[in-house]
């Protein structure tokens, strides 16, 4: 089926390690996203992406760095974590004229 | 700087009652509208979305969202609610261009009643 793949769907990392984590579409979307949810404060942007190797800042970059070196793939890397980046984080992508994001299934980071 | 307001953050209903989840917004153009609906575990999907015209949207399960520029509200409705309906709903406001971000609602937990 079409739509975004996120990988893996559950880690558990301890404090200072680093990780990837992959997000893959097959809709030959422009638009890429990184969202971060947490209970009551609903998902806060991250990072996003306009285009094949540009990435931009969105609400809360502080701690995680993304690339997006061919357009299917956006990934999103965490250097050293920080129990404070534990949460959900979900993909989405979008085409360029708006239409709304499609979404990953998430992927549950637990730190330690 | 938009913002998107869901006052309520728990709403009871029971199984064919009707249904109205509250979303406010902030935004200084006319803004682009969206619900989606997130069941446990899964991801976030598109019920309906506003970008112009008709102020009544209709969205898939037979959910429909009136946009109120006066009001700067676009609530979500159902006429009779299934069990299957209890998830958590989301309210975002964008713009096309500048990348189409989309800023979310903290979500309304919707719980049926049997």
């Amino acid at each position: 089926n079409a739509g975004v793949t996120q990988t893996p769907k559950f880690r558990v990392l301890k404090t200072g390690q680093s990780m990837t984590l992959l997000c893959a579409q097959d809709m030959n979307h422009e638009y890429m996203y990184w969202y971060r949810q947490d209970p009551g404060m609903g998902l806060r942007l991250i990072h996003y992406s306009v285009g094949e190797g540009t990435t931009a800042k969105g609400e809360v970059p502080d701690g995680y760095n993304v690339s997006r070196l061919k357009k299917q793939n956006f990934l999103l890397g965490l250097e050293s974590a920080a129990p404070s980046q534990t949460s959900v984080y979900f993909c989405a992508s979008s085409p360029r004229g708006g239409d709304g994001y499609t979404f990953g299934s998430g992927t549950r980071l637990t730190v330690v | 700087a938009q913002s998107v307001t869901q006052p309520d953050i728990h709403i009871t209903v029971s199984e064919g009652a009707s249904l109205e989840l509250r979303c406010n917004y902030s935004y200084g153009a006319t803004p682009y509208l969206f619900w989606y609906v997130q069941s446990p575990g899964q991801g976030l999907q598109l019920l309906l979305k506003y970008f112009s015209g008709d102020t009544l949207v209709q969205g898939i399960k037979g959910f429909e969202a009136e946009f109120k520029r006066s009001q700067s509200s676009f609530n979500l409705r159902k006429p009779s609610v299934h069990w299957s309906d209890a998830a958590e709903y989301f309210c975002a406001v964008g713009r096309t261009g500048g990348g189409n971000k989309l800023t979310f609602g903290t979500g309304t937990q919707l719980k049926v009643e049997l």
